[in-house]
């Protein structure tokens, strides 16, 4: 009940499309749900999140969609570029008090010229 | 957002061997967090570490083999102990931003056990 199921597990897209990588959850306890970016090398940074009180968030090309009835949530990157290509962490956690962060299985994506 | 730093950045030690990982934030945190990645995987949390109490372990990961100390709210160190090749990985040092609780990675310790 704690999983985040991930998918794709990779994906390529040519330059100005749009990436989507989805996310499902099970534990109806979850009410934070962020994204993290990953370059090789790098520790995971904070992309974008969202909490469940809403059914989209955008912040420049990234836009998380979420689907509380359906316990899915997903993130889009528009116009997507080669600096993207990096892995992509889908995460959930539940509130009270500090509850831990349970990660997707990443998605690798790359973006070819 | 907090920034975090680790040392060592990369290492390459032998079996058996021990090996201590240092974390340091540059304000003040309440929860700070171990994790170990492996090559192309996610990340499993390995220990939550508070201040002023001992560290607790995630199933799988006991505190003879990952020994944590947390001396202050922003100083943390992990020890890899009795290293075997398995635990050749990345470990992240983590910590929840105090108000927004979000987390933030350092840029990780790639461990490389011989």
């Amino acid at each position: 009940q704690q999983q985040v199921k991930q998918s794709p597990q990779s994906l390529i897209v040519q330059k100005g499309g749009i990436s989507i990588i989805n996310c499902a959850y099970e534990n109806t306890a979850f009410d934070y749900f962020p994204w993290y970016q990953q370059f090789p090398g790098k520790g995971p940074a904070l992309l974008i999140a969202i909490r469940p009180d809403v059914s989209e968030k955008k912040e420049g090309r990234f836009t998380i969609s979420f689907n509380k009835s359906a316990k899915q949530f997903s993130l889009h990157i528009m116009d997507s570029q080669p600096g993207d290509s990096a892995t992509y962490f889908c995460a959930a956690r539940a509130s009270g008090g500090y509850q831990k962060v349970t990660f997707g299985t990443g998605t690798k994506l790359q973006v070819i010229p | 957002s907090a920034v975090i730093s680790q040392k060592p950045s990369r290492d390459i030690c032998q079996r058996g061997t021990s090996l201590t990982i240092q974390c340091q934030v540059d304000s003040q945190v309440t929860m700070m967090f171990w994790y170990r990645q492996q090559p192309g995987q996610s990340l499993t949390l390995i220990a939550t570490a508070n201040q002023g109490s001992e560290a607790t372990y995630e199933s799988g990961f006991v505190i003879d083999k990952f020994p944590i100390s947390r001396p202050n709210l922003t100083f943390s160190t992990l020890t890899v102990s009795n290293m075997s090749p398995e635990d050749s990985s990345i470990y992240l040092c983590s910590v929840a931003e105090p108000i927004t609780d979000t987390q933030y990675f350092g840029p990780g310790t790639r461990l490389t056990v011989l």
